[in-house]
């Protein structure tokens, strides 16, 4: 088992360009999340999913948007990226409902100019 | 709301010194508690967790204790060693609902031979 795994690991991006972040579970987990991190401030949760076609808001969704089309892939979009985007994204996922442990990914580092 | 609060970091501490990162939760709920690692360039590793009152986590020689009257979950361990360097992040995360995790700011731990 793989795990959680993203991609890109890395990448810049000048503003206004777009992009989208891939996560991928090879657990069959159900539920889906993807955070950002950032200096002294934790990791917010941007969007989740608790199923498959399934998607939602979560603390920070602005600027961002998410697709849950397959079970095991859980992708987020910037549409137009700001300097304030600039950040660690992390993404989870977990089995079901009650007293799960998250698996966490490694984290993409996302740099806008 | 629902929110964590860590003491503020950074900790610096010698080997083999005792070692208390104190985490208090506010929760609407019936919260299950987690403390998170994350070493170096590394995405978070669940460190252990508590899924109700009283309840005792343990891992790696570390130990917290889930304390309702108080609304506590420290984190402790007797011995620290160089190889405990990293980011320690409490969070907590609601049975009923959308079962999100909601994280303290992370608390930044050194280890000096």
């Amino acid at each position: 088992n793989a795990g959680v795994t993203q991609t890109p690991k890395f990448r810049v991006l000048k503003t206004g360009q777009s992009m989208t972040l891939l996560c991928a579970q090879d657990m069959n987990h159900e539920y889906m999340y993807w955070y950002r991190q950032d200096p002294g401030m934790g990791l917010r949760l941007i969007h989740y999913s608790v199923g498959e076609g399934t998607t939602a808001k979560g603390e920070v969704p602005d600027g961002y948007n998410v697709s849950r089309l397959k079970k095991q892939n859980f992708l987020l979009g910037l549409e137009s990226a700001a300097p304030s985007q600039t950040s660690v994204y992390f993404c989870a996922s977990k089995r079901g409902q009650t007293q799960e442990t998250q698996y966490f990914g490694p984290g993409t580092r996302l740099l806008v100019l | 709301g629902n929110s964590v609060t860590q003491m503020e970091g950074p900790v610096t501490l010698s080997e083999e010194a005792f070692l208390t990162i104190n985490c208090t939760y506010t929760a609407t709920g019936y919260p299950s508690l987690f403390w998170y690692v994350q070493y170096p360039g590394e995405g978070l590793q669940l460190l252990l967790k508590a899924t109700k009152a009283d309840d005792k986590g343990s891992n790696k020689g570390f130990e917290a204790t889930y304390r309702k009257e108080t609304t506590s979950f420290h984190l402790e361990k007797g011995s620290v060693q160089v190889s405990d360097s990293a980011v320690y992040f409490c969070a907590l995360d609601l049975i009923q609902g959308a079962q999100k995790l909601v994280f303290g700011q992370g608390t930044r731990l050194t280890i000096n031979p």
